[in-house]
């Protein structure tokens, strides 16, 4: 299983644009990259997920260089809301014996 | 938006006694997966269900752990008898296996105080 690194804590302001970067040097041919938010109190929330060059959704950007052996998160113009922790995670789900493993996770600080 | 489903959200029990925690995934999905989370860690995977089958349980301390989920739907995780250090959040994830769009949904999961 692919292991990942990412930074253990971020601080920024409002209004700022965060990009967290994850190490994933073992990453195999069939690992896709995905990336969780998670809250106090509450369960792990998915945020965008993605296996080569780059992908958007409505509240994050994920950008994958050609040798996919590390990804950057980027949340455009964070809020105080964006407060929480956020795990990179690398497997292939798609299997059916397919597992995701978290890591310990960065935690972003928003500061108004 | 469907929700997996989790019971009780917070349950106190003193060590030696038993304890059981109840998941309801999401409607057709065919994997189950639940975690154990201590306060400051990420999740630590112990056992995943494809229908009513256990995929892998590499990580589940079976003298004292157990897991079932007999009709491939709602699942139960049981912990006989508890120990200080089971104090943690116990989180259920379900999936769509071979759907591209989210991977894991997470209940709010049951934190559990071992007194």
């Amino acid at each position: 299983l692919a292991k990942t690194t990412q930074p253990i804590s971020m601080d920024s302001y409002e209004g700022q644009e965060v990009n967290i970067t994850c190490s994933h040097n073992n990453i195999a041919t069939n690992d896709y990259i995905t990336w969780y938010q998670q809250f106090p109190s509450q369960g792990p929330r998915f945020i965008i997920q993605g296996y080569k060059t780059k992908v958007t959704n409505e509240v994050a950007s994920l950008f994958i260089p050609a040798d996919r052996k590390s990804s950057t998160l980027s949340l455009p113009r964070v809020s105080l809301s964006d407060t929480a922790v956020y795990y990179c995670l690398v497997g292939d789900w798609k299997s059916n014996t397919g597992k995701l493993i978290f890591g310990q996770g960065t935690t972003l600080q928003v500061k108004p | 938006e469907a929700e997996v489903a989790q019971s009780p959200r917070y349950k106190i029990t003193e060590k030696s006694q038993a304890v059981a925690f109840w998941c309801d995934p999401i409607s057709g999905h065919a994997t189950l997966y639940w975690y154990r989370q201590i306060l400051g860690q990420g999740p630590e995977l112990l056992v995943q269900f494809q229908d009513e089958s256990v995929v892998d349980d590499s990580q589940l301390p079976k003298d004292r752990f157990s897991a079932e989920r007999l009709k491939g739907v709602d699942s139960t995780l049981k912990i006989q008898p508890a120990e200080l250090g089971d104090s943690a959040m116990y989180l259920c994830a379900s999936s769509p296996v071979g759907q591209l769009d989210s991977p894991l949904h997470f209940g709010n999961g049951t934190r559990l105080t071992v007194t």
